[in-house]
């Protein structure tokens, strides 16, 4: 079964780094694109970012844009988030997700979704 | 950026009831719109997609309708295990921008 497993949350201060990973299993992950979204405490569903199957396209939501970078190692079934210059309205439950169908932009499975905390 | 606006935020349903949620588009999204289903400390879980799509596992309770800007998420007979947040999802532009709703939570009357 798909399964998806992001890792590395936590408590970071302002301005400074983190990276985010989301390990992959149960489906041929070379040939989906897969996504980032953001939950704020007690708020709704942000998406952050994309990235195509082959890794060769990125896109972002205008809030990260410039600070956060999306990767994959298809590989080791991984996806990547790298943040930087982080903010304390970054805090968020972030959630890797796949896509539904290629080129089709919905998520058909989520991660149970890592804590970052951004305070000094 | 496509803004999507759902209404009501909140819907007070007696379990066996009918529920109807609405998700309006600023522009048109053609079909390409999901519905999620969100409980609380959980991952939000595919319910639609291409506006009237059960995805897979997903009870014939639940059924969309729309196209363009109106959108519709009826949940024929609520039963426990329904009450929960529901988000709507457009995934119509290029690149993408994707957005979603401000959600509307199902609660128990």
């Amino acid at each position: 079964q798909v399964q998806l497993v992001e890792s590395g949350g936590g408590v970071v201060q302002p301005g400074r780094s983190l990276r985010l990973s989301c390990a992959a299993s149960g489906f041929t992950f070379r040939t989906y694109g897969m996504h980032w979204v953001r939950q704020a405490p007690g708020k709704g569903l942000e998406w952050l970012a994309v990235i195509s199957f082959d890794g060769d396209n990125k896109y972002y939501a205008n809030s990260v844009k410039g600070r956060f970078a999306i990767s994959r190692d298809n590989s080791k079934h991984t996806l990547y988030l790298q943040m930087n210059s982080l903010r304390a309205g970054d805090t968020a439950v972030y959630f890797c997700a796949k896509d539904g169908a290629v080129a089709d932009h919905y998520f058909d499975y989520w991660g149970q979704g890592t804590l970052v905390t951004v305070s000094s | 950026e496509i803004v999507m606006t759902q209404s009501p935020a909140t819907l007070s349903v007696s379990p066996g009831d009918r529920a109807t949620l609405s998700c309006r588009a600023s522009q048109s999204v053609s079909s390409n719109l999901a519905w999620y289903q969100q409980k609380p400390g959980q991952a939000p879980r595919l319910l639609i997609y291409d506006a009237s799509t059960r995805a897979t596992g997903i009870s014939a309770r639940f059924s969309g309708s729309g196209s363009g800007t109106e959108f519709t998420l009826t949940i024929s007979s609520l039963q426990s295990e329904d009450f929960a947040v529901y988000y709507c999802q457009q995934y119509d532009n290029w690149p993408p921008r994707l957005t979603f709703g401000g959600g509307t939570k199902v609660e128990i009357k």
